[in-house]
């Protein structure tokens, strides 16, 4: 199975900051990445797809890009809705998998 | 408007069965593969299955830790997902969501349910 690990798991930031969430694969994954938010007690939200495509709506301080099996996850100027968990998963290979998920909090 | 609305979640013995449904609107039903995941209490998102889309025959994938017990199955007339859980296990514990899979090579689940609770528990 393809592992993801994601880094930091948590992380503290200030409204206005820059933000980075890296995701790393076990194995090559062809760009076959994609981005979740999660908010409490809600369902994930797909924020990227194929490692950059914003999806209709995001704002565009989201953005993806990859090095090799290197993904990150950039919020240019947090806000402060953008408290949440994320989560990468990679759709390349089954089984499916996620990352364990990188939780941003309010300094 | 895509929604999607699962039912069926509730409190099992282990051991046990459940079919959680998944009704799907607002999109060509038969165009879209579709997942589920699940979600244990405080902890992260497990892909458990998929059906891919009618052209794929609706032909399904499943997670190591499911295969043999959970089963996914459409209903296309109406619209419906279903899975099928056999033998229940206390870590089966989670939310389950169904997620639409979106148009493209590298689809990703665009739309998700709000989730439904299965609790496994003597």
């Amino acid at each position: 199975d393809i592992q993801l690990t994601q880094s930091p798991s948590f992380l503290s930031a200030s409204v206005g900051d820059r933000v980075t969430i890296t995701c790393r694969a076990s194995q090559d994954i062809s760009s076959y990445l994609a981005w979740y938010q999660q908010k409490p007690g809600k369902a994930p939200k797909l924020l990227i797809n194929a490692v950059s495509t914003l999806q209709s709506g995001v704002p565009a301080r989201f953005s993806g890009s990859e090095s090799g099996t290197e993904f990150t996850l950039t919020i240019s100027s947090l806000q402060p809705e953008d408290f949440a968990t994320y989560y990468c998963q990679q759709l390349k290979i089954y089984p499916l998998t996620f990352g364990p998920g990188t939780k941003v909090d309010i300094k | 408007e895509v929604q999607l609305v699962e039912s069926g979640g509730g409190l099992v013995q282990p051991g046990g069965s459940l079919r959680l449904s998944c009704a799907a609107s607002g999109f060509t039903f038969s165009d879209h593969y579709m997942d589920w995941v699940r979600q244990a209490p405080g902890k992260g998102l497990e892909w458990v299955g998929r059906s891919r889309h009618k052209a794929n025959s609706y032909t399904t994938e499943y997670a190591a830790s499911v295969k043999g017990r959970f089963t996914i199955s459409r209903d296309e007339p109406n619209n419906l997902v279903y899975l099928q859980m056999n033998s229940l296990k206390i870590e089966d514990t989670a939310v389950y969501y169904c997620a639409r899979l979106g148009i493209g090579v590298k689809r990703a689940s665009d739309y998700w349910g709000q989730g439904t609770l299965v609790t496994v528990s003597s």
